[in-house]
């Protein structure tokens, strides 16, 4: 069964400081993970994708199998970057090896930049 | 709005009830997916549906149902509901059914049972 866990439910830091947020995965096989996030009154939006190995508003994640995890990171963070953060797995195979691409969440992350 | 649509927004309804929840796709785009969100389950997958062919079915109870249509608008069917279904329902959508696409969701139905 595919799991993702992350950790904190909540995260504060300050404006420009470092910020990671944690992420870890249960899978089988070989994941495909991405970070989705939700500003206040936003619809949920795609953040970045483990295949693509982008930087997107300064965030990155790197995919670490040893250790399955898919933290997110930015090295100084800014008040506009408040919003609930989730971790999600796309995988899971019918018998005749289709990937059907449907997500499994972590419980999302609070960040809240304060200035 | 070419985005991804979901009405109503909001649906307060007795237990016992039945309602359907509608969503729109992207233009374009043939995969529908369905979401629940509660306080106690996060965001949780309930079924997906590729041009008019369920796909996936994640935890979704045998109360519920959904269906997509020729036009490819889809709708979730909640009955015999029940106080533990209110949630948020979200609907995304994809070009296709590779795993690594990108999911558009739409902007969620909130559901009150009373």
């Amino acid at each position: 069964a595919q799991r993702v866990t992350q950790p904190e439910k909540l995260l504060s830091v300050f404006k420009g400081a470092p910020v990671e947020l944690k992420c870890n995965y249960s899978y089988s096989g070989s994941p495909e993970l991405f970070w989705y996030v939700q500003y206040s009154r936003q619809r949920l939006q795609l953040l970045l994708r483990h295949i693509s190995r982008e930087s997107i508003k300064g965030f990155t994640a790197d995919l670490n199998k040893g250790e399955t995890s898919f933290h997110l990171k930015k090295p100084f963070a800014q008040e506009e970057d408040s919003a609930m953060y989730y971790c999600a797995l796309s995988g899971g195979f019918n018998a005749g090896g289709t990937s059907y691409g449907k997500l499994t969440f972590g419980q999302g992350t609070i960040l809240t930049v304060h200035p | 709005d070419s985005g991804v649509t979901q009405t109503p927004k909001h649906l307060i309804t007795a237990t016992g009830q039945r309602v359907t929840l509608r969503c729109s796709p992207r233009s374009g785009d043939l995969s529908v997916y369905w979401y629940q969100q509660s306080l106690d389950q996060g965001l949780q997958f309930l079924i997906q549906y590729y041009n008019g062919e369920e796909r996936a079915k994640g935890n979704i109870l045998e109360r519920f149902s959904a269906q997509q249509f020729p036009d490819l608008h889809s709708e979730l069917n909640l009955s015999s509901l029940e106080l533990g279904d209110s949630a948020l329902y979200f609907c995304a959508s994809s070009v296709e059914l590779a795993e690594y696409n990108e999911q558009f969701f739409g902007p969620g139905t909130r559901l009150t049972v009373l």
